[in-house]
């Protein structure tokens, strides 16, 4: 079974304090992915990785960073926690799927990391 | 307007009943879709691929209207353990690549 693994389940943070938010897959999945969750706004996409080194912005990349140095670990961050930034974040990995290649759609997530910040 | 939309729900279904729900979409050059299942606190999992003749797994069927550019999903005979939250998932090629979208979801809670 693909194993999709954050460092935190739960954080409190204060306001103005750097985040690091881990994630490792140990399926060698080329794609891995950072989402936050919030009720009535549903999963929304941070930052993707394709490769190593690869990051490419999703829907709502400012106040976030990311970092893929080697393929199984994915981290967030962020640079300045804020209050607006108090959510459920999600990591997910799967697959690359080329053009023309059926695609599973299939992501294997992480169990979430909930960051309050004071 | 949203990429993808939902009715959030919450549908109250007595156990054995039929429970039925959309989700539409705006872009029309969307490729896949897919329903996901998220039990409270949680993570989601794949429930099943959308495919465009409809298809069936046990007692889930799902459904692909192109032309409404909606899709849905039937859940039969539901059991307790049905009670979840269902998210919708389109998928599309854009510059960066292949990009899923979900919808808000859809909570179920079946009663006794």
């Amino acid at each position: 079974d693909v194993k999709v693994t954050q460092s935190s389940r739960y954080l409190v943070k204060r306001t103005g304090e750097k985040v690091f938010l881990e994630c490792v897959q140990d399926m060698d999945h080329e794609n891995m992915f950072w989402y936050r969750q919030d009720p009535g706004l549903g999963l929304r996409l941070i930052y993707f990785s394709y490769d190593v080194k690869m990051k490419e912005k999703g829907d709502i990349p400012e106040g976030y960073s990311v970092s893929r140095e080697k393929k199984e670990r994915f981290s967030l961050i962020l640079e300045s926690a804020s209050t607006n930034q108090t959510s459920m974040y999600l990591c997910a990995s799967r697959l690359s799927t080329l053009r023309g290649q059926g695609d599973t759609g299939e992501l294997f997530f992480g169990e979430g990391s909930r960051l309050t910040v004071l | 307007r949203k990429e993808v939309e939902q009715d959030p729900g919450p549908f109250n279904v007595p156990e054995g009943a039929t429970v039925a729900f959309n989700c539409t979409y705006s872009n029309s050059a969307s490729q896949s879709f897919f329903w996901y299942r998220q039990d409270c606190r949680k993570e989601p999992k794949l429930l099943m691929s959308v495919y465009s003749s409809g298809n069936e797994d046990g007692r889930f069927t799902a459904q692909l209207n192109r032309a409404s550019q909606y899709i849905s999903l039937l859940i039969r005979d539901s059991k307790l353990s049905d009670s979840a939250t269902y998210l919708c998932v389109v998928s599309e090629w854009g510059a960066a690549g292949n990009k899923l979208t979900f919808g808000g979801g859809t909570r179920v809670l079946v009663k006794p």
